[in-house]
């Protein structure tokens, strides 16, 4: 079956740089996405990787490792408003997106 | 980026009546569109994905006498929850891709939440 691992919760503080790790383990790869939600609306995507390696855009990067089934998001320079839950995906081989159960990033002042 | 347009956001229900929700692909053809649904604090649970011009596939678990899926045209799919039940409340999500579902972005709809009393 699917596997996805991600933390429940992180604190950071307003300016400081957060990672989110994600682990996988699923049936197939065909990518892994990162969304972002924010309480009561929909995922709005931030990033996806297919290859290894480091994505970077803007504030936020995204890193994947295959052999390691491992993926982080970097977010930079944090503001408030990046206060939300971050999501990690994988799309497998049957071309379906499994989602993680979700980071909830709180960002103090 | 691809928008993709869902209605309504909202919905309040009494138990036992049916709900449609629709999903459509504004800039873009979707062959193929995908049913979440989302529960308080938790994370989105794919319930089917929805096949133009044919069946809608179902996960185990959804009941698809009970979420009736319907993707008629390349741009619009609906989901209807018939004899809606409170446990039925939920926020509903749909997502397209422009590639069709061969990999790259997903884009999600506004989503929708229904309230059964």
């Amino acid at each position: 079956g699917q596997n996805i691992d991600q933390p429940t919760e992180m604190t950071a503080t307003e300016g400081a740089i957060v990672q989110i790790n994600c682990t996988y383990q699923t049936s197939g790869f065909n990518g892994l996405f990162w969304y972002q939600q924010h309480a009561g609306e929909a995922p709005t995507f931030l990033s996806y990787n297919v290859l290894d390696g480091l994505e970077e855009k803007g504030r936020f990067s995204s890193f994947l490792s295959r052999s390691k089934g491992y993926s982080y998001l970097l977010l930079k320079e944090l503001q408030m408003k990046d206060s939300a839950s971050y999501l990690c995906a994988v799309w497998d081989s049957a071309r379906q997106l499994t989602f993680g159960s979700g980071t909830q990033l709180t960002v103090l002042p | 980026g691809a928008v993709v347009s869902q209605h309504p956001s909202w919905v309040i229900c009494k138990s036992g009546t049916s709900v449609k929700i629709e999903c459509r692909s504004l800039d873009f053809q979707a062959t193929t569109m995908f049913w979440y649904r989302q529960f308080p604090k938790q994370s989105l649970m794919l319930m089917a994905t929805s096949n133009e011009g044919s069946k809608a596939t179902y996960e185990q678990g959804v009941e698809k006498d009970k979420f009736l899926i319907n993707h008629a045209s390349l741009t619009l799919s609906t989901l209807t929850v018939t004899s809606a039940h409170p446990e039925d409340s939920s926020f509903y999500i749909c997502s397209a891709s422009p590639a069709g579902g061969q990999g790259g972005e997903l884009f999600f709809g506004e989503g929708s939440r229904l309230t059964v009393l």
